[in-house]
């Protein structure tokens, strides 16, 4: 089955480092795929998308390039903020409306 | 964006004990919604989709039987967990979509359950 495989976390980084979750899936076709982030306390969020190969998402700053060559979605910034810290999910939509999901990744940033 | 609340957000139970998670869209009419079980450091797994005036249909190795769902509204959504224990201890998150071919997927903030 569909599959998607993210970096092990904690990551933790300083204000304004170069951020990079990796990510990569294994799947039938070319499927959407998303980043999603959950903030403390609050639901998770929709960060980011692609819908087919080459497509780059971008959002806050984030991006992320959907690679079909690799199977590789990672979600790059290029100067993390305090407020960034949050656990991020790598996501495909398999079919018409089920996400599977990466185990996800806690980033903490540092002042 | 879109809402949807979870209630409660957390809660103890006793072993044999029954739980209901509710999960309402606040602003939008969700005809389809998800519940899914997380574990510690591991991903959110489907266990559920659920659509509304219908049964629910299940994840493989999911036990209908054990987590009940209802979709009575169109936007509101229960999870019932029967007969508790332990091993049932976990984050409940919810997720309602959007109408249309390209509908987004909404999450709740979770229920956290333990059972004693």
């Amino acid at each position: 089955g569909n599959s998607v495989t993210q970096m092990e976390g904690p990551v933790t980084l300083s204000e304004e480092a170069f951020l990079t979750i990796n990510c990569t899936y294994t799947a039938t076709g070319y499927p959407s795929l998303f980043w999603y982030v959950q903030y403390p306390g609050e639901g998770l969020q929709l960060l980011l998308k692609a819908t087919k190969a080459d497509d780059k998402g971008s959002n806050k700053g984030f991006e992320a390039t959907y690679r079909k060559e690799t199977t590789s979605f990672h979600l790059e910034k290029g100067s993390v903020q305090v407020s960034d810290s949050a656990v991020y999910f790598c996501a495909l939509l398999e079919g018409a409306q089920k996400l599977v999901f990466g185990q996800g990744t806690r980033l903490t940033i540092n002042p | 964006g879109a809402v949807v609340s979870q209630h409660p957000s957390r809660v103890i139970c006793k072993s044999g004990t029954s739980v209901k998670i509710e999960c309402r869209s606040l602003d939008f009419q969700a005809t389809t919604m998800f519940w899914y079980r997380q574990f510690p450091k591991k991903s959110l797994m489907l266990m559920a989709t659920s659509n509304e005036g219908s049964k629910a249909t299940y994840e493989q190795g999911v036990e209908k039987d054990k987590f009940l769902i209802n979709h009575a509204s169109l936007t509101l959504s229960t999870l019932t967990v029967t007969s508790a224990h332990p091993e049932d201890s976990s984050f409940y998150i919810c997720s309602a979509r959007t109408s249309g071919s390209y509908g987004e997927q909404f999450f709740g903030p979770g229920t956290r359950l333990t059972v004693l």
